[in-house]
Order: C-alpha cells, then sequence, then structure tokens
C-alpha cells in the first residue's frame, strides 16, 4: 500500500503568517491527493482535491499545488480559525491517509 | 441541507458485535459511493472501508477485513457497518462519508470525501 509522511507533525505559526505542509508520496500518485481539515472534537472538512482543486466554499487563501510523490497545502496568511490539525489522503484504493500535522499559535 | 447522521456506537466487550448506521438527507444518496473512516482517541484518520453506489463494489482495510461488513440500503438513504470480533484497537471514533469519484488522464479510479457525519464513538472494553 502507498503510505504517506506530512511534514512538519507540528507547527507554530501566527496570524498573518505563510504556512506549508507537505505530504510524500511513498510511489507516484499524479494528482490524487485531497487535504483535510480537523478541529477538535469535530469531523474533517474537505480543502482540496486533486492536489490543487480548491473545495467550494473554502477560503481561496488555501492551496495544493504538486503531483507525483511531493505535494503541498499552503495557507497564504493564517487566521484564527486556521488552527486546526490538517491531513493529506490519497485517492486510490485504500485512502491512505497521511499522520496530520498540527498548526498552533505561536 | 446535505447531511450525515451517523448512530448506533457504544461500549462493547472484547469479541462483541455492534451495527453502525447512517442516515443520509439532502441529497441523492443512491448516486454516491460511500465510505466509513475512522479514528482512535488521540490518533489521525483511518479508512475503513467503501461501497459503490449500488452496492456491487466493495473495500476494505485490512485491519478489518473478515470482521467488518458494509452494507447500503438506499430505498432507506442509509449506510451500515456491521462489526463483529471487534478488538480494543477497534476503539474510535466512526465517521460515515461522502465519495466523490476522480479520474485523471490515466482513468485511474479516485476518490475523496467531501461531506462527513459527525462521527459515533465505539468503546471497546471488557
Amino acid at each position: 500500500d502507498i503510505q504517506l509522511t506530512q511534514s512538519p507533525s507540528f507547527l507554530s505559526a501566527s496570524v498573518g503568517d505563510r504556512v506549508t505542509i507537505t505530504c510524500r508520496a511513498s510511489q507516484g500518485i499524479s494528482s490524487y491527493l485531497a487535504w483535510y481539515q480537523q478541529k477538535p472534537g469535530k469531523a474533517p472538512k474537505l480543502l482540496i482535491y486533486a492536489a490543487s482543486t480548491l473545495q467550494s466554499g473554502v477560503p481561496s487563501r488555501f492551496s495544493g499545488s504538486g503531483s507525483g510523490t511531493e505535494f503541498t497545502l499552503t495557507i497564504s496568511s493564517l487566521q484564527p480559525e486556521d488552527f486546526a490539525t490538517y491531513y493529506c489522503q490519497q485517492l486510490n484504493t485504500p485512502g491512505t491517509f497521511g499522520q496530520g500535522t498540527k498548526l498552533e499559535i505561536k | 441541507q446535505v447531511q450525515l447522521v451517523e448512530s448506533g456506537g457504544g461500549l462493547v466487550k472484547p469479541g462483541g458485535s455492534l451495527r453502525l448506521s447512517c442516515a443520509a438527507s439532502g441529497f441523492t444518496f443512491s448516486d454516491y459511493y460511500m465510505s466509513w473512516i475512522r479514528q482512535a482517541p488521540g490518533k489521525g484518520l483511518e479508512w475503513v472501508s467503501y461501497i459503490s453506489s449500488s452496492g456491487s463494489t466493495i473495500y476494505y482495510a485490512d485491519s478489518v477485513k473478515g470482521r467488518f461488513t458494509i452494507s447500503r440500503d438506499n430505498a432507506k438513504n442509509s449506510l451500515y457497518l456491521q462489526m463483529n470480533s471487534l478488538r480494543a484497537e477497534d476503539t474510535a471514533v466512526y465517521y460515515c462519508a461522502r465519495d466523490r469519484d476522480y479520474y485523471d488522464s490515466s482513468g485511474l479510479f479516485g476518490y475523496y470525501m467531501d461531506v462527513w457525519g459527525k462521527g459515533t464513538t465505539v468503546t471497546v472494553s471488557s
């Protein structure tokens, strides 16, 4: 099975910062990647699919890029509501998730 | 509005069984693949199973294969997960989710989850 490794696992940042989270796949997955945001006690929320397509209703400060084995999620200017845990997921079966990146307030 | 509501979680002893349900509303349930995903306490997300819109295609994670059975009733807009031979490591919040299919130029099938329920908690403990 394809493994996904996110880095960093923890990230401390301030409101207004630009942050980037990386997801690396153990083998090429083309553009078959999604990103989710999860806040404590809540269900995950889809942010991006097909590596770079923004889900409807998601703010444009979120963007995704990459193809093959390396992908990034970028938040251009952190807002207070963005502090959460972020997961990547590969879209092939089984839909493996990365281990998560917890974004905390500095 | 589009909504998924899970039910059926609870406390069960190791080796026991539990059946989870997921009630869908606000969309044409029979048009969509559906998945179950779980999250152990303090841990990350783990995909468990998916079922095609007609129920003819089903996949399971290796960790639950042979113990869990996914099914659906399109007439009742409902998704189910029958969990048998439960283990302590099955303790988790179980989410149902609506799947959207994705294909690039290769034509390879892919899917992502665009709508999630709030989850139901399963605790396996003696």
